[in-house]
């Protein structure tokens, strides 16, 4: 039971326009959500994040949506650059006190000049 | 940076044989888990730590175990490698203050087991 999927494999956008990555959950419990950013032959590096008890977070170029009704999240890229060509995980936690994440199965993006 | 280092990077090992995967981490982070990576499965965790001598099972836990005899060391342990244990794991450790639900992950242990 994947609790939560990403479910586009990859993704491919030219250099300067926006980059939206979706993810869905199904856990009611998840309160906190995150997105990672992996390059090959690195660990998972920590984009952003947003709690349940907002719906907008943002960080310079990058902007997470959550919709908790639709159980929906989305990341924004704007505009977007080669150097984030890399997988996107999206992950979530809640309900427990150990901080356990559970991930997407991630999209890979191509930014093309 | 994290502080997390991982040893070994690159390993490649036989169908049966033991194999243990170090975590290192010099912060001093109570809680530390362990994550295997595979294609169209994202990351699942395998086990985790909340203290010295205190861990649990994670999602795919079959055919690994673990032991942390101090906060600073969590070690994977596959008793008999398989075939289906080829992954990439990777080693985490929660944060503290205002994002204790972010983790934060080592390099990672590429394992290939003929």
């Amino acid at each position: 039971d994947q609790q939560v999927k990403q479910n586009s494999p990859s993704l491919s956008v030219q250099e300067g326009r926006i980059s939206i990555l979706n993810c869905d959950y199904t856990n009611s419990m998840f309160d906190y959500f995150l997105w990672y950013k992996k390059y090959p032959a690195e660990g998972p590096t920590f984009l952003i994040s947003i709690s349940s008890i907002k719906d907008k977070n943002e960080d310079g170029r990058f902007t997470v949506f959550l919709n908790k009704s639709a159980k929906h999240l989305s990341l924004h890229i704007v505009p977007s650059q080669p150097g984030d060509s890399a997988v996107y995980f999206c992950a979530a936690s809640g309900g427990t006190s150990y901080g356990k994440l559970t991930f997407g199965q991630g999209t890979i993006l191509t930014v093309h000049p | 940076d994290a502080g997390i280092t991982q040893s070994p990077r690159h390993k490649v090992t036989e169908t049966g044989t033991p194999v243990t995967l170090r975590c290192h981490q010099t912060e001093n982070h109570r809680y530390m888990y362990w994550y295997r990576q595979d294609p169209g499965h994202g990351l699942r965790l395998i086990h985790y730590s909340y203290g010295v001598k205190d861990t649990d099972k994670g999602e795919v836990s079959d055919g690994y175990s673990v032991s942390r005899s101090k906060t600073e060391d969590f070690l994977l342990t596959l008793e008999s490698a398989t075939s289906s244990q080829t992954s990439v794991y990777f080693c985490a450790i929660r944060g503290f203050g205002g994002a204790t639900d972010t983790q934060y992950f080592g390099p990672g242990t590429r394992l290939t087991v003929l």
